[in-house]
């Protein structure tokens, strides 16, 4: 099965900040990679896939970065409203595998 | 608008079984792969089984290959999952979400319900 790290676990920054998450394949996935943003007590929502493709109606503040084994996923002016916890998917396998997570905080 | 509502969740005891649906509403059911995706409270995502708009595939976590069947009718718009010899590491929320793409294996998601909650524990 394909592993996917995710760091940092979790990260505390001020608005206007440029936040970065990064994601690590275990193996070469292309670009099959996707992004989510979990707010707390909500549902995941799709932000990004095919590792760089923005979701119709999500901010253009997000976008995605990467292939092969290592992946980025950016806001580059974090708000209030960005406050989840993030996750990456890879889709080059079955079984699909999704990151530990990354929980975004406001400082 | 488009919906998915799971139902079955329940405690159980471990070794039992228990059968979940997600009924969709809002938007052709039979064109779309169907995926079960859990997640333990305050924890991380785990992808649990894929079943395509045809059936053709199927796909399981090994957690679960053995002991978990999906399934779908697509004429009352419903998908399944079958759990059998339940674990404690079972207990999570199960959502079943819908792949983006019709008549594909898209595996990505853009369509989640809310949730039905299993438990198990003696």
């Amino acid at each position: 099965d394909i592993q996917m790290t995710q760091s940092p676990s979790s990260l505390s920054a001020s608005v206007g900040d440029r936040v970065t998450i990064t994601c690590q394949a275990s193996q070469d996935i292309n670009n099959y990679l996707n992004w989510y943003q979990q707010k707390p007590g909500k549902v995941p929502n799709l932000l990004i896939y095919d590792a760089s493709n923005l979701e119709t109606g999500v901010p253009s503040r997000f976008s995605g970065s990467g292939s092969g084994t290592d992946f980025a996923l950016t806001i580059s002016s974090l708000q209030t409203e960005d406050i989840a916890t993030y996750y990456c998917q890879q889709y080059h396998n079955l079984p699909l595998t999704f990151g530990g997570g990354t929980k975004v905080e406001i400082k | 608008e488009m919906q998915l509502v799971e139902s079955g969740g329940e405690s159980v005891q471990p070794g039992r079984s228990l059968r979940l649906s997600c009924t969709a509403s809002g938007f052709n059911f039979g064109n779309y792969a169907m995926n079960w995706i859990r997640q333990v409270p305050g924890k991380g995502l785990e992808w649990v089984s894929v079943l395509t708009w045809n059936s053709a595939t199927r796909g399981y976590a090994d957690s679960v290959k053995g002991r978990f069947t999906i399934s779908r009718d697509n004429d009352k718009k419903s998908l399944y999952l079958q759990m059998d010899s339940l674990r404690v590491e079972d207990t999570a929320v199960y959502y079943c979400a819908r792949d983006r793409d019709i008549f594909a294996e898209s595996y990505y998601f853009d369509l989640w319900g809310q949730g039905t909650l299993v438990t198990v524990s003696s």
